[in-house]
């Protein structure tokens, strides 16, 4: 059984430009978090997903948009990248019923030059 | 609003040695749950101890415990017997409302 997977792993972009960052759930689990870590700090929330709907959100700008499909594995979407946005990029899959068993995925180091 | 606060933002341990790495939290909301995650440089989060905050009864996992306050909204980690693998960072948790909160983490140190 796979866990949470995460593509890619590291990525490279310039200010101004936009990326797409993908997470496959772990099998069984309807519900999708993204979290933004940056360098020394604790993982932040950003928005979940959940029947292909933002259900919540932190306190990210617009920039940060997202996507959950049928499948349930979800897209993170940053447009107009600062250099700010430079961080790892943590998804949590969890099972909407038990939601207090997330499980993440190794991240995707984001590098914004 | 949920705070978690880590005070310690490094700590080294020998190795056999116990440490206990501490957390102090902040909430209004009666449920919830805390949560101690291990990271190492690999970047994955892996879970280490989780507690109720409902239940009175300290968590255990092998020679993982933790010392629960609800009064005092305390909940450090010990770690007995320290093993080389346990060199990681550690952050605190609370998690309600669909989402975790975290704290800035303790890096820990083993030395052999």
């Amino acid at each position: 059984d796979a866990g949470v997977t995460q593509s890619p792993t590291h990525l490279i972009k310039t200010r101004g430009q936009q990326v797409t960052l993908r997470c496959s759930p772990k099998s069984g689990h309807d519900t999708v978090s993204w979290y933004q870590q940056a360098l020394g700090q604790g993982p932040q929330f950003i928005f979940q997903y959940y029947e292909e709907e933002e259900r919540q959100r932190g306190n990210f700008p617009d920039r940060f948009s997202g996507h959950q499909y049928p499948n349930y594995s979800s897209e993170l979407n940053v447009n107009a990248l600062l250099l700010g946005d430079s961080a790892l990029y943590l998804c949590a899959s969890s099972f909407r019923r038990v939601n207090t068993e997330a499980f993440f995925g190794q991240g995707t180091r984001l590098t914004v030059v | 609003a949920q705070t978690v606060t880590q005070s310690q933002p490094e700590m080294s341990v020998q190795e056999a040695e116990t440490v206990t790495l501490s957390c102090t939290y902040d909430t209004s909301e009666s449920d919830y749950y805390l949560f101690w995650y291990k990271q190492p440089p690999s970047r994955q989060m892996i879970l280490v101890i989780r507690q109720e905050a409902y239940k009175q009864q300290n968590a255990t996992e092998n020679r993982f415990s933790v010392n629960f306050q609800k009064a005092a909204k305390s909940f450090s980690l010990k770690i007995s017997d320290s093993q080389l693998g346990d060199a990681a960072m550690y952050f605190c948790a609370i998690y309600n409302f669909n989402k975790f909160y975290f704290g800035s983490g303790t890096k820990l140190n083993v030395k052999p």
